[in-house]
């Protein structure tokens, strides 16, 4: 069974402060997603990832795709409390649209 | 504004009861995933479907079955329930990459 880990677990942090969130796999992936997840919601897409070394941005979150396209970084800048949330990765291998989920990191942007 | 529908935000069932939890997405979908969600445990892949009448297990389909009659209803159903089934149950579709999820059943079977 393939797995995608995630790190830390668990971040409490002040806002205005920068953080990164970790995503890793010892399989490679055709594309890695990222969602965030609100209490009681479904997750929803944040970013799809496709090309090894790949960066987007989408205003203040960056996401990074590994060159070897089996890791997956998310960096947040001046965290606000609207960030606040549970963040997923999600790979897929060629060929399929099934998607591995990561375990989650849990974030809380204090204000 | 596109979405996936699940039918039920929160169910309770008894233990050996039949379950069923519909999901209808009207973003003409060719895919359709059950998953569910336990802490710790993260997302986790029951079944899912590429086409109309398709199904294929995913990761844990035991104690599962599913239904996809029509192209926009994607059906879970638990045969016999147990309490080891208790958890959040999330349904997705997605054309090519990307999911767009429902906003899940929490299911607490006593």
């Amino acid at each position: 069974t393939q797995l995608l880990e995630q790190s830390p677990q668990f971040l409490s942090i002040q806002e205005g402060e920068n953080l990164t969130v970790y995503c890793n796999s010892s399989s490679v992936f055709s594309s890695l997603q990222w969602y965030r997840q609100e209490p009681g919601e479904g997750p929803v897409l944040l970013v799809t990832v496709v090309t090894g070394g790949e960066v987007k941005k989408l205003k203040r979150l960056t996401f990074q795709f590994g060159d070897a396209r089996k890791d997956s970084s998310l960096h947040i800048t001046a965290a606000q409390p609207g960030d606040t949330g549970l963040y997923l990765c999600a790979g897929a291998t060629s060929g399929t649209y099934k998607y591995i989920f990561g375990t989650g990191t849990r974030l809380k942007v204090l204000a | 504004d596109v979405k996936v529908t699940q039918s039920s935000r929160y169910l309770v069932k008894r233990t050996g009861e039949k379950v069923f939890l519909e999901c209808v997405q009207d973003m003409d979908h060719e895919n359709m995933f059950w998953y569910r969600q336990d802490p710790g445990l993260g997302l986790r892949l029951i079944y899912f479907s590429y086409d109309v009448k398709m199904k294929e297990k995913g990761d844990i389909p035991e104690g599962y079955s599913v239904s996809r009659e029509k192209k926009e209803r994607f059906s879970l159903i638990l045969e016999s329930a147990s309490t080891n089934q208790t958890s959040m149950y999330l349904c997705a579709s997605s054309k090519t990459y990307g999911y767009t999820f429902g906003s899940g059943t929490r299911l607490t079977v006593v």
